[in-house]
């Protein structure tokens, strides 16, 4: 257990608004990731960050934007949500060798 | 283009069978990952391989590097309903996050 907490972990919310979603990490691991997962697609990176304000995109980047303005939190934007964008976002650290860690996720559900 | 592919995608069986899942590439990495996820979880990392030709034990589960660092495979003997959950292969290359498969979910039916 690396001490990932995601938040929140549901959210339902309508085509067109803003979303911001938190990970929190208590391992002070450098690197942390978001991903969504869909069924038929498994994960897939939306953008990742190796230290304080340094991130870049992953393979599905469009729509969203990530902010790290401190080592343990990493925050994931959708500036104007939509359909195409529910799935289960997930939020994973890594200390820079060995294994991945992974948050409990969050469902997000855009109507 | 996938870079890892897992198969088979879906492998429901009964309880004590074995069975087979298998992370193919075309791609070289210098290490691969085996996580297992359960519902409404994260995943979690079951093992890492890192030699060619290695093979690793976890119990019941037997993991291996193909010799040219580019498939492995996850067996799994005698398999049980807590076996159940989605298997997921990931694959390192260099200072790149990691590339990760579809996943083979499994069911294994009491």
């Amino acid at each position: 257990d690396a001490g990932i907490t995601q938040s929140p972990r549901h959210k339902v919310t309508e085509t067109g608004t803003p979303v911001t979603l938190r990970c929190h990490q208590t391992e002070n691991h450098r690197y942390m990731y978001w991903y969504r997962q869909d069924p038929g697609h498994g994960l897939r990176l939306i953008h990742y960050s190796y230290g304080v304000k340094d991130t870049d995109k992953g393979e599905v980047s469009d729509g969203y934007s990530v902010s790290r303005s401190k080592t343990e939190d990493f925050l994931l934007t959708l500036e104007s949500a939509t359909s195409s964008q529910t799935s289960v976002y997930f939020c994973a650290t890594y200390p820079g060798e060995g294994e991945q860690f992974f948050g409990p996720g969050t469902r997000l559900t855009v109507l | 283009t996938q870079l890892l592919e897992q198969s088979p995608q879906f492998l429901s069986i009964q309880e004590g069978e074995n069975l087979t899942v298998y992370c193919n590439s075309s791609s070289v990495f210098s290490s691969l990952q085996w996580y297992r996820q359960e519902p409404g979880e994260g995943p979690v990392l079951l093992v890492t391989v890192v030699t060619g030709g290695e093979v690793k034990k976890l119990k019941r589960l037997t993991f291996q590097f193909g010799d040219a660092r580019k498939d492995s495979s996850l067996h799994i003997t005698a398999a049980q309903p807590g076996d159940t959950g989605l298997y997921l292969c990931a694959g390192e290359m260099g200072n790149t996050p990691l590339v990760f498969g579809k996943g083979t979910r499994l069911s294994v039916i009491a």
